[in-house]
């Protein structure tokens, strides 16, 4: 089973909301990936967990919170987002970090008013 | 760190011709090379990746080439078929980076049947 899911599928938030999108894999990977993708460009990388530890990248605003419960579920909380953070959010797993390939989860679309 | 260049950025080719894709990268310890097929609203799916110990890889109509001393890869779709219009994603990494796929720019091929 090569499948990442994603929930929910579209999300609709104000800006003063509070929401959390989710990601499971059950292949046994112990890498998982938040990524950001604008209309027409590649995915931009958030977030690697990695056998429990958090890599950041830096330019990402401290209103997306990453949390992995395990290594099979991977949350993404989201707070006082704004309109340009509307965006596919993609979630990836890997087996490991060692130039392992990436899956792709099929995407949260969010939609920020 | 890493910067990935990808062109062309559209491309338009009749059924049954071949596509060329090229893509350059900068940072020389890069050394796993996948390709990404991302279909409209869909999630970027893996077709095939390359890895720094090997020149070139073939899968069915697909190939992939890698020139480590000029850093550049390519893909190459022979027999081009309509449901191989996609935007397709190279990227770099390296293990040494915590597998943190930097993508190219995306290329939008379009197949006229």
């Amino acid at each position: 089973d090569t499948e990442v899911t994603q929930t929910p599928k579209h999300l609709v938030m104000g800006m003063t909301n509070k929401k959390s999108l989710k990601c499971e894999q059950h292949m046994g990977h112990r890498a998982m990936y938040w990524y950001k993708q604008k209309a027409k460009k590649p995915p931009e990388l958030m977030f690697v967990y990695s056998y429990e530890k958090l890599s950041i990248n830096e330019s990402v605003p401290s209103r997306f919170s990453p949390e992995c419960p395990n290594s099979s579920l991977l949350n993404l909380h989201l707070h006082a987002l704004q309109p340009e953070d509307s965006a596919l959010y993609l979630c990836a797993s890997s087996q490991d970090l060692g130039g392992r390939t990436q899956y792709f989860g099929p995407g949260t679309r969010l939609l920020v008013l | 760190g890493e910067n990935v260049e990808q062109h062309p950025s559209t491309l338009s080719v009749q059924e049954g011709d071949s596509a060329v894709i090229k893509c350059t990268y900068s940072d020389s310890a890069s050394n796993y090379f996948p390709w990404y097929k991302q279909e409209l609203g869909k999630r970027p799916q893996l077709i095939i990746d390359i890895r720094s110990n090997v020149g070139e890889k073939k899968d069915q109509r697909i190939a992939v080439t890698l020139n480590k001393t000029a850093k550049h890869f390519s893909l190459h779709i022979t027999e081009t078929q309509p449901e191989d219009s996609a935007v397709y994603f190279c990227a770099a990494s390296h293990h040494n980076a915590g597998n943190m796929l930097t993508f190219g720019g995306g290329t939008r091929l379009m197949v006229k049947p």
